[in-house]
């Protein structure tokens, strides 16, 4: 089954604890993103990768990292996590294939940091 | 960068009866324009998309109309059902950024009344 997996999907921390969330998908996609979500700003984009060891910043970078070592996983990490980052994240992945372009969404990872 | 705005926030309406949904975006070089469906704690979803050289596009009881020159587009469902309460997406995306960079409006709130 195709799929984008995403782990965990629910974290409680304290603030500067560094944490990882995970992403990772099977369907050989070359771009991956990442993206928080918040009640009235929809979805903002954090950081995006076309390919393995390319990434880009997205339009909210700032206290995060990521990394692309391998194709299938897009890992996002907060190396010292404050509360404004509490959030909805979305790690998605898609192919620049225009007849399969569907940007697929994991099933989020609720952040809280206290 | 690519700004877009999305109206109304919320939107309700009784089953039904038609809801359209808008948006309008900045950067005229944007040229794909994907729409998201978000139910209550699920991970957003495609539902349609139209690309700048076309105008208009149907699929069963949602279409999406664009205005290019206007730079606005608009989410239409007719006959809508309790099912369709979501919340909605639409987004831009620029040339040359490749479909992997997404810039999301702020999210349509739709409740549809039995």
């Amino acid at each position: 089954e195709a799929q984008v997996t995403q782990n965990p999907r629910y974290l409680i921390t304290v603030t500067g604890k560094k944490l990882t969330v995970t992403c990772s998908q099977n369907m050989n996609h070359e771009y991956m993103s990442w993206y928080r979500q918040d009640p009235g700003l929809g979805l903002r984009q954090i950081y995006y990768s076309m390919n393995v060891e390319v990434t880009d910043k997205g339009d909210v970078p700032e206290g995060y990292k990521v990394s692309r070592k391998e194709k299938r996983n897009f890992p996002l990490i907060l190396e010292s996590p404050s509360p404004n980052q509490t959030s909805l994240y979305f790690c998605a992945s898609s192919t620049p294939d225009r007849r399969r372009e569907t940007q697929y969404f994991g099933p989020g990872t609720r952040l809280l940091v206290l | 960068g690519e700004n877009v705005e999305q109206h109304p926030s919320t939107l309700s309406v009784q089953e039904g009866d038609s809801a359209v949904i808008k948006c309008t975006y900045s950067d005229s070089a944007s040229n794909y324009f994907p729409w998201y469906k978000q139910e209550l704690g699920k991970r957003p979803q495609l539902i349609i998309d139209i690309r700048s050289n076309v105008g208009e596009k149907k699929d069963q009881r949602i279409a999406v109309t664009l205005n290019k020159t206007a730079k606005h587009f608009s989410l239409h469902i007719t006959e809508t059902q309790p099912e369709d309460s979501a919340v909605y997406f639409c987004a831009a995306v620029r040339p040359g950024t490749s479909y992997g960079k997404l810039t999301f409006g702020q999210g349509t709130i739709l409740t549809v009344h039995p």
